[in-house]
């Protein structure tokens, strides 16, 4: 089977960095995505890893390594609208559809 | 550009009633296409997806189905709803193919109510 495991919440303030880590077993890797979903919102795509290292776009950072089978999203400089709920996903071995992990809030404060 | 549309945006059902979401997409040809239900703060539950026409994969074996007449049409059905049926239901596409199955997205969603 396929399962993703990230930490339920994240806690920082405006202007700070935060990591939100996922970690993933497959039996069958085809990279890492991220989403942000906002609150009432639709999950929107972030960022997607296919090979080790990290992917810059923006104040965002996605880094991958499949030898651990861990990725990251890496924030930086945050702001009030950050606020919502990042979710890791991993296309399934057969198929296109993706298996998303529960997601982590993050909620930032001024 | 491409567009996906979703409605109704809102529905409240009681129990026991039909059930029928629609999601299309507009500015792209043979999407795969999904849908998702998510619980109130809980992560996307895939439900259903398709490759083509009138190929759909079922990962949820309850009161639920789903049907895809056209390439860009899928819709969303359940004869008799549950109280457990409640919950955001998400249409979601992507481009044909796998190579870019990472990337998906979504529709507004339906925020369906079982009373």
């Amino acid at each position: 089977g396929q399962s993703l495991e990230q930490p339920s919440e994240v806690t920082a303030v405006e202007g700070a960095i935060v990591q939100i880590n996922c970690t993933y077993q497959t039996s069958g890797f085809y990279g890492l995505s991220w989403y942000q979903q906002h609150d009432g919102g639709a999950p929107t795509f972030l960022s997607y890893n296919a090979l080790d290292g990290l992917e810059e776009t923006g104040r965002f950072s996605s880094f991958l390594s499949r030898s651990d089978s861990y990725g990251y999203l890496l924030l930086q400089e945050l702001q009030m609208k950050d606020s919502a709920s990042y979710f890791c996903a991993v296309r399934r071995q057969a198929g296109t559809a993706l298996i998303f992990g529960k997601g982590t809030t993050l909620s930032v404060s001024s | 550009s491409q567009t996906i549309h979703q409605w109704p945006a809102t529905l409240v059902q009681p129990v026991g009633s039909p059930l029928s979401l629609e999601c299309t997409v507009e500015g792209t040809s043979n999407p795969n296409l999904y849908w998702y239900r998510q619980a109130a703060g809980r992560g996307l539950q895939l439900l259903f997806y398709s490759v083509g026409i009138g190929q759909i994969s079922s990962e949820v074996p309850q009161n639920l189905s789903a049907s895809r007449p056209q390439d860009r049409q899928f819709i969303l059905s359940s004869k008799k709803l549950l109280l457990s049926d409640s919950g955001f239901y998400l249409c979601a596409w992507s481009h044909f193919g796998t190579t870019r199955a990472y990337e998906q997205y979504f529709g507004p969603g339906t925020r369906l109510t079982v009373t």
